[in-house]
């Protein structure tokens, strides 16, 4: 059973950057899209943009001007560094599995979420 | 962006019962070319992620019960819960995954009546 363990800070400033790492466990790590996608009360659910194990990525075009999605293939993980925070960006951020090999797909397998808050 | 607005924002139905939810997207999610609807559904429930529970508008995902039903092509789906248990009360969202960048309906709140 794949399972998805996230991690990074939760608090942050305004103009700091946010870093979150995601793990695969007890899975394949190639051939999937592997997703960061946030929640925030005023805007639901948002997908941040996505890579492959190759690290071909594909981003949110609201966000990728601060976006930046890499991938350590050696260690199955998969990180999402978000510069220039503001108090917008507070949610809580998941990491998710692509359902199939394809890129822009359904989210079957997720992580536990991480609460970030900016605050000065 | 695609829109997805779903509606109601929230709803209560009595156990046993039927529940519908409505999700409508901007455009078209539907590709001609394999007459697939780019629509996925998912449950969340307090403090826990989202529940994949359908996928191509009408395909439950494994282990998820026949209760749950898919419907709908083009711009306009449904979520059928029927028989509603007390442990279906969550949020509901819908997903496309036809456009980039992948978009989700706003939610919808189901409780017991």
């Amino acid at each position: 059973q794949v399972q998805l363990q996230q991690w990074g800070a939760g608090l942050l400033k305004p103009s700091e950057t946010l870093s979150l790492t995601c793990a695969v466990y007890d899975g394949s790590f190639s051939g999937y899209y592997w997703s960061w996608i946030r929640q925030s009360p005023g805007k639901g659910l948002e997908w941040i943009g996505e890579i492959n194990h190759s690290g071909s990525t594909n981003y949110n075009p609201s966000l990728e001007s601060r976006l930046t999605i890499s991938v350590a293939m050696s260690k199955n993980q998969f990180s999402l560094d978000l510069s220039s925070v503001t108090a917008a960006d507070t949610a809580v951020y998941y990491c998710a599995r692509g359902r199939t090999t394809v890129t822009h797909d359904v989210f079957d397998i997720w992580g536990q979420g991480t609460m970030v808050t900016v605050s000065p | 962006d695609i829109v997805m607005t779903q509606s109601p924002d929230s709803l209560a139905v009595s156990l046993g019962e039927r529940a519908t939810i409505n999700c409508k997207s901007s455009q078209t999610i539907l590709y001609h070319s394999n007459k697939k609807n780019y629509l996925g559904w998912y449950q969340q429930k307090p403090g826990q992620p989202p529940k994949l529970l359908i996928y191509w508008a009408s395909t439950r995902e494994s282990g998820v019960p026949d209760r749950f039903s898919g419907s709908g092509s083009g711009t306009d789906f449904t979520l059928t819960i029927n028989n509603l248990q007390a442990g279906d009360v969550a949020v509901y969202y819908c997903q496309q995954y036809y456009y980039s960048p992948i978009t989700f309906g706003q939610g919808t709140r189901l409780e017991i009546k």
